[in-house]
């Protein structure tokens, strides 16, 4: 139980145009998800803290007007980036929480490799 | 806030050999501790956690982590490495807020 999918796997797109990446609890409903980059060899940043039916949160940095995020159902969260630009290529990794064990915990999707030219 | 350090970017260790990647958090409250471990070009899979109880905990393929509250530190440890174990671990904490921060990773490279 408690798997995540993601949706590309990966995309290549041209500057200026908008990438949709979904992320998907398949077997739990999830209120909350969270949406993660990873620049090569280096750790998970967080995003931004997605909440069904409400406007996201984003972490400090992050312009949410590039990084469009929309929850808009228990089992489904996308982020859409706005206008790419090459620097926005990385690694987007969501995640899922889910109670468990009496706290809140996170599983995660397998990744979204986004390049762009 | 809090934090997370892994000590070493990179460990090589022999095929078979013992190993211990090491992780030190900062919390003023009770934290929850994660280790995650990440195969190339894929997403974070769970390895153990400590919520709370006993110190000690026993995760998937064979490793292990203890919860060191005095030394503020969950080192992850495993008695005999595998080739298959060469990836990207991470230790992560949530304290309170449902959010993880992550630790910058530590590579294990397992050497034949």
């Amino acid at each position: 139980g408690a798997v995540v999918s993601q949706h590309p796997s990966w995309v290549i797109c041209k500057s200026g145009t908008s990438v949709k990446i979904e992320c998907r609890s398949l077997d739990f409903q999830a209120t909350t998800m969270f949406w993660y980059r990873q620049f090569p060899k280096q750790s998970l940043m967080l995003m931004a803290t997605s909440n069904e039916g409400s406007k996201a949160t984003y972490e400090q940095g992050v312009e949410k007007d590039k990084f469009l995020i929309n929850h808009a159902s228990l089992t489904l969260s996308t982020l859409t980036v706005t206008s790419a630009h090459p620097e926005d290529s990385s690694f987007y990794i969501c995640s899922a929480a889910r109670l468990a064990d009496s706290s809140y915990e996170q599983y995660f999707g397998p990744g979204t490799r986004l390049t762009v030219t | 806030a809090q934090s997370v350090t892994q000590l070493d970017s990179q460990v090589p260790v022999f095929e078979e050999a013992p190993v211990e990647l090491r992780c030190n958090y900062s919390s003023s409250v009770s934290v929850y501790l994660f280790w995650y471990v990440q195969y190339p070009n894929q997403g974070l899979q769970l390895l153990l956690k400590y919520l709370s109880g006993s110190t000690l905990v026993k995760g998937i393929n064979g490793f292990e982590a203890e919860f060191n509250k005095s030394q503020t530190s969950f080192h992850l440890r495993k008695p005999s490495v595998h080739i298959s174990d060469t990836a990207e671990y991470f230790c992560a904490v949530e304290a309170g807020t449902y959010k993880y921060i992550f630790g910058t990773g530590t590579r294990l490279k397992v050497l034949a």
